[in-house]
């Protein structure tokens, strides 16, 4: 079965700075992966997903990943943070089999 | 546009004994989602429902978990009897289509369970 592993548990950032969230997943055959984040108290809400096509996918709230498939990697990137992106951020894979896997987490802390 | 509802919101209960959960998906989505998510950890799938079908249950712990989508639409996870290790957020999520193969999943606010 697929795999996700995120391999920052926090990451802290000062606001308006660029920050990466990294993501690689394992598997032996092809993949959908997705970025969701929870804010407190809330559900996951999708920012951005990747299905076929274009490895650069573009998501909510200024958010974009980049699918490299030699590295097995989806790593979510913003250019300048801000205080309301303070959030836990979930990568995720699925396969044809709809079946999908979370990543444990990142929780990103963005400071004055 | 409703968004997927959960009920209840908090759940505190003693060991051993049983708890519902109740969904209702967005209105129209075929397949429904049940997701436990202990602290610190990513969501775990414990089944997935297309229609009132049951098409993934591999991860629900079948001696004490049940759920049910009887009528294709809202859905009710059980647990009976509690565990200590059955403590987290249980999740709703549902998606459009009946062939969701990277189809957006939406989630609810879930359900804190606290087990004493």
């Amino acid at each position: 079965a697929q795999s996700v592993t995120q391999l920052d548990s926090q990451v802290p950032v000062f606001e308006e700075a660029p920050v990466e969230l990294r993501c690689n997943y394992s598997s032996s055959v092809s993949v959908y992966l997705f970025w969701y984040v929870q804010y407190p108290n809330q559900g996951l809400q999708l920012l951005l997903k990747y299905l076929s096509g274009s490895t650069l996918v573009k998501g909510i709230n200024g958010f974009e990943a980049e699918f490299n498939k030699s590295q097995t990697s989806f790593h979510l990137r913003k250019p300048s943070v801000h205080i309301s992106d303070t959030a836990e951020y979930f990568c995720a894979v699925s396969t044809n089999n709809n079946d999908m896997r979370f990543g444990a987490g990142t929780r990103l802390t963005v400071k004055p | 546009e409703a968004g997927v509802a959960q009920s209840p919101r908090y759940k505190i209960i003693e060991k051993r004994q049983s708890v519902a959960f109740w969904c209702n998906p967005i209105s129209g989505h075929a397949t429904l989602y049940w997701y436990q998510q202990i602290l610190g950890q990513g969501p775990k799938l414990l089944i997935q429902f297309q229609n009132n079908g049951v098409v993934d249950d591999s991860q629900l712990p079948k001696d004490r978990f049940s759920a049910e989508r009887l009528k294709g639409v809202d859905s009710t996870l059980k647990i009976q009897p509690a565990k200590l290790e059955d403590s987290a957020v249980y999740l709703c999520a549902s998606s459009s289509i009946n062939d969701p193969r990277g189809e957006t999943q939406y989630f609810g606010p879930g359900t804190r369970l606290l087990v004493l």
